[in-house]
Formats: structure tokens, sequence, C-alpha cells
């Protein structure tokens, strides 16, 4: 059983143009975090979320946390083929991320110039 | 680069052997932790290590144990490797207990 479900799985559109990348769970998270992966390296950190409702911005990207702390979605307005990669979201189901981070599988996106 | 090394890049070793990846965390971060990540499975989360103390416990097969040193740098020890093991395997640390994990380039365990 996956905690976190991200949809879509894959996401191939053109460059300027806008997406939503959902991530889902029916557990409730203290705090949740998106990741962006590139091929063969490492997760890195983008944003983390911590308050119900909470939104944050980053450029061009948009975060928020559902109120009910168990969902997230991720916007990105005018895309760049710069925002390619693997976009995962993870998810501390203990107070302060002790138990590790729950990840969804990830949604792969691929931005056309 | 988030500052996390891990070491080895890459590694080729036969089934049934065992290996140890090693990993430094970033200047000042006293929590560890050891992810598995698999094209079937995705990242999983394996063993949290705080201020050289096991802190949790995830996915870990009991083949696999891990420490954490005076020092803070961790080392995974992979036994009896099976074809199943292959996969990337990543560190990742932060300063406390907290949910900000910077993760490390990962080290690709391949088992012929």
């Amino acid at each position: 059983t996956q905690l976190l479900e991200q949809s879509p799985q894959f996401l191939s559109i053109q460059e300027g143009e806008n997406l939503t990348v959902y991530c889902n769970s029916s557990s409730v998270f203290s705090s949740l975090q998106w990741y962006r992966q590139e091929p063969g390296e490492g997760p890195v950190l983008l944003v983390t979320v911590v308050t119900g409702g909470e939104v944050k911005k980053l450029k061009r990207l948009t975060f928020q946390f559902g109120d009910a702390r168990k969902d997230s979605s991720l916007h990105i307005t005018a895309a760049q083929p710069g925002d390619t990669g693997l976009y995962l979201c993870a998810g501390a189901l203990g107070g302060g991320g002790a138990d590790g981070l729950t990840f969804g599988k990830g949604t792969h996106l691929i931005i056309q110039p | 680069d988030s500052g996390v090394t891990q070491t080895p890049k890459h590694l080729i070793t036969a089934t049934g052997q065992r290996v140890t990846l090693r990993c430094s965390p970033r200047s000042g971060d006293l929590s560890v932790y050891w992810y598995q990540q698999s094209l079937d499975q995705g990242l999983q989360f394996l063993i949290q290590y705080y201020n050289g103390e096991e802190r949790a416990k995830g996915n870990i097969l009991e083949r696999f144990s891990a420490q954490q040193f005076p020092d803070l740098h961790s080392e995974l020890n992979l036994s009896s490797l099976e074809l199943g093991d292959s996969a990337l395997y990543f560190c990742a640390s932060s300063v406390e207990q907290g949910f900000k994990q910077y993760f490390g380039p990962g080290t690709r365990l391949t088992v012929t």
C-alpha cells in the first residue's frame, strides 16, 4: 500500500504551459516536502510545508498543503525545459521527521521546447 | 551540492557478497537517514541514526545494518547480497530530527 499517491505519474507539456501535480494520502502528516530529482542524482529539496492550508511560492512554483494535512499540490506557471525532472512529495508522519520520510513514487515531468 | 557526500558512486558485486556504503553528513547535522530507491518501489526509508544512536527503522532487511560513528559519518552494511538488492542507496542528513532532509548523490549498487 502506497501511503502517498502522486498524480499524474507522467506529464509531457509544451514550454509556456501551466501544470499541477498532486500528492494525496489518507494519513495526516506533520510536514510535507517536495523534492526534484535528476537521473542518477539525489533528490533536491524544493520546499517544506508544515501548516494546514499553507501556501508557499518559489519563483514560478506554488506549493500548497491541504487543510487537513493529508494532501498537497505543486503548480508550475509558464513551464520551462529546465523544469524537466522527477518531482517527489514526501511526508513526515512522526513529529520532527524521526521516523524518516514516506515518499510518493513521483511525477515524471517533461517540458518540451 | 547538498553538502552530503557518499562513497563509492558505483559498486558492482556478486550475489552472496557483502558491501559497505559510506556517508558523511552536512557539517553540523546530527541525524543521518538511509534510503533505497528502486524502479518498482520508489524511495524507501531504511534506517535513521541521531548522534550515534539508532533512532528509527523502516523497511530494512535483517541482512542490512548500519551505524553512525563519533565523527557522525555513517556506514550501511549490506550482506548476503541478492539480485533484488540492486538499487540506488541514498543517505540524507538533517540538523536535528528535523524534516528538512538533504540528500547525497547516492551509491548505485549492481548485484550480478
